[in-house]
């Protein structure tokens, strides 16, 4: 099966700093891939929509300059958290479509953070 | 607007027993997709089952099978003989094929109890 990997699985920083989540699809090409935050307990939210060598579209509410998602090639997106506040904390979970025509998604085992 | 409803918050089941999630949704469009999604204590989302809006036939999965209503935009999931791997979270979500974006339910949490 279609398998999408996320890395780290647990980061915890100082308030300020920046982090980068990496999710790779490891055994397919990914046409898009998408981003989601998942508050405890709760759904999970579609943060923004990237497509390789395209900007990400985000949704509304999203703010670009703090979530910085890079699409760089058809198996890697990346999600930068920049100057990360004690708000941002929480599981950000990626996922990597095949193609639109075939629009299952393959989720990521999520990268849970935390800032102090 | 998209929405997608599950007004479930928490079920149960015993063990070998069958249970049904609701789900409800509402979209202008035509061209979607429905599907069912679990999440373990594990948090990795995994695909249950997946339904073409255009079929009409309901999908079905081993154990897990869909009751969809097209008029009335549901899209309920029945869980045959129940086991104690089903304890999960369970949401609901469309997708808009011209969009190209997933919507989530707020999900029912499953207990199967043994």
């Amino acid at each position: 099966g279609a398998v999408v990997s996320q890395h780290p699985s647990r980061v915890i920083c100082k308030s300020g700093t920046s982090v980068k989540i990496e999710c790779r699809s490891l055994d397919f090409q990914a046409t898009t891939m998408f981003w989601y935050r998942q508050f405890p307990k709760k759904s999970l939210m579609l943060m923004a929509t990237s497509n390789e060598g395209s900007k990400a579209t985000y949704e509304q509410g999203v703010e670009k300059d703090k979530f910085l998602i890079n699409h760089a090639s058809l198996t890697l997106s990346t999600l930068t958290v920049t100057s990360a506040h004690p708000e941002d904390s929480s599981f950000y979970i990626c996922s990597a479509q095949l193609t639109r025509t075939y629009n299952e998604q393959f989720f990521g085992p999520g990268t849970r953070l935390t800032v102090l | 607007a998209q929405t997608v409803t599950q007004s479930q918050p928490e079920m149960s089941v015993q063990e070998a027993e069958t249970v049904t999630l609701s789900c409800t949704y509402d979209t202008s469009e035509n061209n979607y997709y429905l599907f069912w999604y679990k999440q373990p204590p594990s948090r990795q989302m995994i695909l249950v089952i997946r339904q073409e809006a255009y079929k009409q036939q309901n999908a079905t999965e081993n154990r897990f099978s869909v009751n969809f209503q097209k008029a009335a935009k549901s899209f309920s999931l029945k869980i045959s003989d129940s086991q104690l791997g089903d304890t999960a979270m369970y949401f609901c979500a469309i997708y808009l094929y011209n969009f190209n974006k997933f919507y989530f339910g707020s999900g029912t949490k499953l207990n199967v109890k043994p």
